[in-house]
């Protein structure tokens, strides 16, 4: 099965700094590359995905970007807000059929 | 309905005790997931369901928990002879897999709580 790692666990910082998570992933059919985010007290949801035919995505203040021969996607929130306070998930898939695996996620906190 | 749908919101049980959760997932998702979070902890995976397809049940912890699907419509989650350690809230999600976009949906989850 697929290993996911996630890092860092948690992130402190300062609003309007940015931050990066690194998702880092086995198995090397993976082909879809989603980020999800779980604010205090409610579901996680997807805020960003990407796919292996391309390398970034971006989509406002949020983008990813994808090294396939590294095995690795990060997830980049620029000009952080109090708001992007949450727990943020990797989730990378492979082919039709195969289920979503979650990292562990990353606790950030965006200090006002 | 417009999305995943989880019932009981909250259920407090006594130690023993059997549970029994229910997911409606968005109508024509073909899979159907179960997690389990801890208070302040991650995506535990429990099962999985796709399609016809035998369940992906490597998840479940103890032979406690079972899951079933009908179809591709409604899952049931039920744990058995309930611990304390159980307590968390359980979570289902649908997608619609195969298709180009395969976001998972999730439910507003079930909040377990064995006294």
């Amino acid at each position: 099965g697929e290993n996911v790692e996630q890092h860092p666990s948690t992130l402190s910082v300062q609003e309007g700094d940015s931050a990066v998570i690194k998702c880092t992933y086995s198995d090397s059919a993976s082909n879809y590359f989603p980020w999800y985010k779980q604010e205090l007290g409610k579901r996680p949801q997807l805020i960003i995905d990407i796919r292996s035919n391309v390398g970034e995505k971006k989509d406002q203040r949020i983008a990813v970007t994808l090294n396939k021969t590294a095995k690795h996607f990060s997830l980049h929130i620029t000009e952080t807000q109090p708001e992007d306070s949450a727990v943020y998930f990797c989730a990378p898939a492979g082919g039709s059929g195969d289920k979503l695996t979650f990292g562990t996620g990353t606790r950030l906190a965006v200090r006002p | 309905g417009a999305g995943v749908s989880q019932s009981p919101s909250n259920k407090v049980t006594e130690k023993g005790k059997d549970v029994e959760l229910r997911c409606d997932p968005i109508s024509g998702h073909t899979a159907l997931y179960w997690y389990r979070q801890r208070l302040g902890q991650g995506l535990e995976f429990l099962i999985y369901f796709q399609g016809n397809s035998a369940p992906d049940k490597s998840g479940l912890p103890s032979d406690r928990f079972s899951a079933e699907r009908t179809g591709e419509s409604v899952s049931t989650l039920t744990i058995q002879r309930t611990q304390q350690e159980d307590s968390a809230v359980y979570l289902c999600a649908s997608s619609l897999m195969g298709s180009p976009n395969t976001e998972a949906f999730f439910g507003q989850g079930t909040r377990l709580t064995v006294v």
